[in-house]
């Protein structure tokens, strides 16, 4: 599985766009990038994936690099909900997924 | 509906019981998985099953015992443990194939060995 880079943590004022980076260099053409986040002490949520085109739905926007080594999850209006870590992971592919999650980005909101 | 339960939601076991989690999903997802989750650490991933069957087992050692009773049922059963398998157990699932089988997770069960 490619592997990912993403900042140990973040801040972010409330009601501002959160962006969070993540970088994939080795990804490979059929490999997706996912986003998932987990608040304290819950299991993993899933945000969004995508493999080449730009993505939203109601939680967020991801948006990848054309050269795919990089991609970005946007959080439009950040509340203090949002308080998590969130994981960049890319997907290997078969009969079931594995996910291998990296250490991922701690997103503080704050007032 | 996107919910996957597990039970009990925190256990505390001696290293000489027996005990099972259960994992439960009626999305009609054909694959299973366990993860591991230690304090301030990335989930790791023990088990993977894919239409009742094991597919993958990340090398977890023997006192781990997984079963897939059914499509919708995953049990992880627990035999002489160690303090240091205290952890938080999450259980996943997905439809299997195409390549983006997005994963749902439990809220995982809070385990302690003493």
């Amino acid at each position: 599985d490619a592997k990912t880079t993403q900042p140990p943590s973040m801040d972010c004022a409330e009601g501002r766009a959160a962006n969070l980076p993540c970088n994939h260099s080795t990804i490979s053409g059929n490999e997706y990038v996912y986003w998932y986040r987990q608040i304290h002490s819950q299991g993993p949520q899933y945000i969004i994936h995508g493999l080449k085109n730009n993505e939203t739905n109601e939680m967020a926007s991801l948006i990848i690099t054309e050269d795919r080594k990089s991609s970005t999850l946007i959080l439009p209006h950040a509340t203090l909900r949002d308080t998590a870590v969130y994981y960049c992971i890319v997907s290997s592919t078969g009969t079931a997924s594995k996910l291998t999650f990296g250490t991922g980005t701690r997103l503080q909101v704050t007032l | 509906d996107t919910e996957v339960t597990q039970t009990p939601k925190h256990l505390v076991m001696g290293m000489t019981n027996k005990k099972s989690l259960k994992c439960e999903q009626h999305m009609g997802h054909r694959a299973m998985y366990w993860y591991k989750q230690k304090a301030k650490k990335p989930p790791e991933l023990m088990f993977v099953y894919s239409y009742e069957k094991l597919s993958i087992n990340e090398s977890v050692p023997s006192r781990f015992s997984p079963e897939c009773p059914n499509s919708s049922l995953l049990n992880l059963h627990l035999h002489a443990l160690q303090p240091e398998d205290s952890a938080l157990y999450l259980c996943a699932s997905s439809h299997p194939g195409g390549g983006q089988e997005t994963q749902y997770f439990g809220p995982g069960t809070r385990l302690l060995v003493l």
